[in-house]
């Protein structure tokens, strides 16, 4: 299957700062990228869509202005959590697709820490 | 609006065995139907995809079924290994969704 990669895999940044994290279709051009956020024993929850070149689409309840997406190339997709706070730890993922309802891949997954 | 269930949440079983996991959806209307395995602390791989045209798809030990009408889909997962053990998640792509929508999961676990 294709291939997507997230970086970093973990991060642990102090409360206040910035984390940017990074999803890369490696062999393929994603014109959709999503942004998940995963609880502990819990599934996956949307938090936004992406289309190359124009802004995202945040899911309700989810802060636009703290979680900064930017797609600007077909091949990478970025996730910046603005002044983090602990209770934006989490497990966040990124998922890619090549067309409207082709089958989506995704990284391997941030495991940010904030203390 | 569309919600996945997924049953069992757990499930144990000696290594060798076949077995069935199995994915719900409320509304028929879908695209496609995927099947994803997970790791601890790991990202999602892909397992099998399932067009809304289709009735299954096979992948070596792996076989997904789905039935729009009856808004069900099943993951038979034949001679278990203990590698197989992760949490299978079942997704939904929509019809008024462009995104996924995720189970909670099934949390393998293979005893050898």
């Amino acid at each position: 299957g294709a291939v997507v990669s997230q970086h970093p895999s973990r991060v642990i940044c102090k409360s206040g700062t910035s984390v940017k994290i990074e999803c890369r279709s490696l062999d393929f051009q994603a014109t959709t990228m999503f942004w998940y956020r995963q609880f502990p024993k819990q599934s996956l929850m949307l938090m936004a869509t992406s289309n190359e070149g124009s802004k995202a689409t945040y899911e309700q309840g989810v802060e636009k202005d703290k979680f900064l997406i930017n797609h600007a190339s077909l091949t990478l997709s970025t996730l910046t959590v603005t002044s983090a706070h602990p209770e934006d730890s989490s497990f966040y993922i990124c998922s890619a697709r090549w067309g409207a309802n082709t089958e989506a891949f995704f990284g391997q997954g941030t495991r940010l820490t904030v203390v | 609006k569309q919600e996945v269930t997924q049953i069992p949440a757990a499930l144990s079983v000696p290594e060798g065995e076949n077995l069935v996991l199995n994915c719900s959806f409320t509304d028929s209307a879908i695209y496609n139907l995927q099947w994803f395995r997970q790791d601890p602390g790991k990202g999602l791989t892909s397992l099998l995809l399932i067009q809304s045209s289709q009735r299954e798809q096979t992948s070596g030990r792996l076989n997904a079924s789905l039935d729009k009408s009856s808004g069900r889909s099943t993951l038979y997962i034949a001679a278990s290994q203990p590698g197989d053990s992760a949490t299978y998640l079942c997704a939904i792509l929509g019809g008024s969704q462009g995104n996924l929508i995720f189970g909670k999961g099934t949390k393998l676990s293979v005893k050898p």
